[in-house]
């Protein structure tokens, strides 16, 4: 069974940048469309970004266009989000999952001075 | 752009039956699949139902999901109520006329009284 596990969350300032990590414990990874879903303190599940399984779409929701990018590096069964020009409201806890039957435990990202 | 929308809350007494209900704005409620994830406290989320009506391994039986094209709603349904079942439970959807793609509804929190 794959497990998901996120890394790569802190505490950075607004304007800052930060790379998220989810590394899947085996090769089934790379049969997966993955996403990124965050979700702000008190807050519902909130889409962020797709990456389907070579990598060859990426989407990303209009609240990150231009700052966020997603990727992926199957040969390391590992799922990236590279967040620029972070703000406030980025504030939450981002989860990888594949919107089917598996999610990651979580990493919180706090944008602020 | 649809938008899924469900109860904020509903209760019920242990024990008892209960559904939740996921209505799709504008589209077919059966054009795509439904997800549907629960969210205990201070955890991350995990699957009950995915492809409308299909439990993931270790999902109990007590879960169950349904569309009704009538009503253009999906529902999870929880019988025999344990105190366990309370959390926010979240539907998802997708159609890719839609901006972003991937929807969720709000969420339900679930009181098992």
């Amino acid at each position: 069974e794959v497990h998901l596990l996120e890394s790569g969350g802190g505490l950075v300032q607004p304007g800052g940048s930060l790379r998220l990590s989810c590394s899947a414990s085996d090769s089934l990874f790379s049969s997966y469309t993955l996403h990124w879903v965050r979700q702000a303190p008190g807050k519902g599940l909130e889409y962020v970004s797709t990456i389907t399984t070579h990598g060859g779409y990426t989407y990303h929701a209009d609240s990150v266009k231009g700052r966020f990018t997603i990727s992926r590096d199957n040969s390391k069964n590992t799922l990236y989000l590279q967040m620029t020009r972070l703000r406030t409201e980025d504030t939450a806890v981002y989860f990888c999952a594949n919107l089917r039957d598996k999610w990651g435990q979580g990493t919180l990202v706090t944008v602020s001075s | 752009n649809f938008v899924l929308t469900q109860p904020h809350s509903v209760s019920e007494s242990s024990g008892k039956t209960v559904t939740i209900s996921c209505t799709r704005s504008t589209g077919s409620i059966a054009s795509d699949f439904v997800q549907w994830y629960q969210q205990r406290p201070g955890s991350a989320p995990t699957t009950v139902m995915f492809e409308n009506n299909q439990r993931p391994s270790g999902v109990p039986d007590r879960f169950s999901g349904s569309i009704d094209s009538s009503s253009n709603s999906a529902s999870l349904t929880i019988s025999g109520l344990k105190p366990e079942d309370e959390a926010d439970y979240y539907c998802q959807s997708y159609d890719s006329n839609n901006q972003p793609p991937w929807v969720f509804g709000g969420g339900t929190k679930l009181t098992v009284l």
